[in-house]
C-alpha cells in the first residue's frame, strides 16, 4: 500500500517556466488537498478537491491551477513561476471531509524557483 | 475556523513520558481534535484524534478536557525519534480544512 505519492521530490525552475506536480493516493480517498510550508512556518492551503470533478480554492490559491479527473490523482500546476512559489509542497488525501477522517501526507516536493 | 494555542517548544528526556498542551478554547461541539506531527524532511504523520472522549493508539494518548477547551497529546516514554514539531489541529463535521498553525518543536535529550 503506497499511500500517498508525490513526484518529483525536488524539482529547480526558472521564472515563468510551468510545472505541474504529481500527486496520487491508493487508498480510494475523496478528498485530496495540496498545501505549501514555508521555511520555519506551518502549512497553508492551496486547493483542495472533495471528489473527482470538484475543486475549490484554499488559502493561498493564487498562482496554481488544480483538477480533479480522477480519485487517485490530484496535480498541482504551476502556470509561471515565481521565485514566491519556493517552498515545499505537501499533498494530502483523506477518507472523507470530515471531522473523523485523519489527513494522510505525502512526503512532498521541494520547489526552488530562481 | 477554531484556532489552536501551542507552546512554541518543549524539550524531555529520553525514556520519560511527554505532555505536550493544545489550547482550543472556542472550539465548537462538532470539532474533532487531530494532532499530527513532523519529523525533519518529511511529510506531517497522523498520530490520533478524538472528539470527547480520550483516545489511546499504539503511538500516543489524547487527553481531552471535560470542558473541550483544551487537550494534550501524551507521549508515554519519549525516544529520540520523537523529536519533531508537533500540531495540534480542528476539524469540524461538516469539513472544514485543516488549519495548520506553527506547532511545538519536541527536542528529546539522550
Amino acid at each position: 500500500n503506497a499511500g500517498v505519492t508525490q513526484t518529483p521530490k525536488f524539482q529547480v525552475l526558472k521564472t515563468g517556466q510551468s510545472m505541474t506536480l504529481q500527486c496520487a493516493q491508493d487508498m480510494n480517498h475523496e478528498y485530496m488537498s495540496w498545501y505549501r510550508q514555508d521555511p520555519g512556518m506551518g502549512l497553508r492551503l492551496i486547493h483542495y478537491s472533495v471528489g473527482a470533478g470538484i475543486t475549490d480554492q484554499g488559502e493561498v490559491p493564487n498562482g496554481y491551477n488544480v483538477s480533479r479527473s480522477t480519485t487517485e490523482d490530484f496535480p498541482l500546476r504551476l502556470l509561471s513561476a515565481a521565485p514566491s512559489q519556493t517552498s515545499v509542497y505537501f499533498c494530502a488525501s483523506s477518507y472523507g471531509q470530515g471531522g473523523n477522517s485523519p489527513l494522510h501526507f505525502g512526503n512532498g516536493t521541494r520547489l526552488t524557483v530562481t | 475556523d477554531a484556532k489552536t494555542t501551542q507552546p512554541n517548544s518543549m524539550e524531555s528526556n529520553e525514556e520519560e513520558p511527554v505532555h505536550l498542551p493544545c489550547n482550543h478554547s472556542t472550539i465548537s461541539g462538532t470539532d474533532y481534535i487531530h494532532w499530527y506531527r513532523q519529523l525533519p524532511s518529511q511529510g506531517p504523520e497522523y498520530v490520533i484524534h478524538g472528539l470527547t472522549s480520550n483516545v489511546n493508539n499504539r503511538m500516543a494518548s489524547l487527553a481531552i478536557a471535560e470542558d473541550r477547551k483544551s487537550s494534550t497529546l501524551i507521549l508515554h516514554r519519549a525516544t529520540l525519534r520523537d523529536a519533531a514539531v508537533y500540531y495540534c489541529i480542528l476539524r469540524d463535521v461538516v469539513g472544514q480544512n485543516f488549519v495548520f498553525g506553527p506547532g511545538t518543536r519536541l527536542s528529546v535529550l539522550p
